[in-house]
């Protein structure tokens, strides 16, 4: 089956220290999207690829990065730059074109102590 | 700037009862809009969308949706809720371009016996 995965599920990690959050998915879609989610906030975009080898950045990129060497992977490092890093983040994907339905990955709650 | 709003953060509603979740857009012309739902800790999963054409739009798990431009609202809703329909509820719109979908703070269900 077609789909985006992300891992882990959950992750914890001390203040001070970069981490990196996996994104893959197996639908040929074009697009990537990182999104953090707080409560009461909705979603909230980090960063966007169209295309590999290329990424903008979204609303809130500030202590993140992010690459794109493959279709299938976008990973997603918050780096100790970030203030507030706990939140839930989630990966979504779109084919090219087309009016933007976005397929999400099951997310990955990170927890910075 | 185009915006959601989603008017409702939190709806209690008793099981076997009519449901209706609000959302209004602002935005120039028709976007394109959607309604996702999503579990606790889980991803975003559509439950349906609007391009152009009949304004009532049917999606899964029983959901329609009717489109109103003179209201510049796309409303939510479903007959008889199940307690498996508690989640968090999002509205969604997209006006072109990689940056144009723009999120509703969402709605959260709560489906009480």
């Amino acid at each position: 089956d077609g789909g985006i995965t992300q891992s882990p599920k959950y992750l914890f990690r001390k203040e001070g220290q970069n981490v990196t959050l996996s994104c893959e998915q197996n639908l040929n879609h074009d697009a990537m999207y990182w999104y953090r989610q707080d409560p009461g906030q909705g979603l909230r975009l980090i960063y966007y690829s169209q295309i590999v080898n290329d990424f903008q950045k979204g609303d809130i990129a500030e202590g993140y990065s992010v690459s794109r060497e493959k279709k299938e992977s976008f990973p997603l490092t918050v780096t100790s730059a970030q203030k507030n890093p706990t939140a839930f983040y989630l990966c979504a994907s779109t084919r090219s074109g087309g009016a933007h339905e976005q397929y999400f990955g099951p997310g990955t709650r990170l927890t910075v102590t | 700037a185009q915006s959601v709003t989603q008017p409702d953060i939190h709806i209690t509603v008793s099981e076997g009862a009519s449901l209706e979740l609000r959302c209004n857009y602002s935005y120039g012309a028709t976007p394109y809009l959607f309604w996702y739902v999503q579990s606790p800790g889980q991803g975003l999963q559509l439950l349906l969308k609007y391009f152009s054409g009949d304004t009532l739009v049917q999606g899964i798990k029983g959901f329609e949706a009717e489109f109103k431009r003179s209201q510049s609202s796309f409303n939510l809703r479903k007959p008889s809720v199940h307690w498996s329909d508690a989640a968090e509820y999002f509205c969604v719109t997209y006006s072109g371009g990689y940056q144009k979908v723009t999120f509703g703070i969402g709605t959260k269900l709560q489906v009480i016996p």
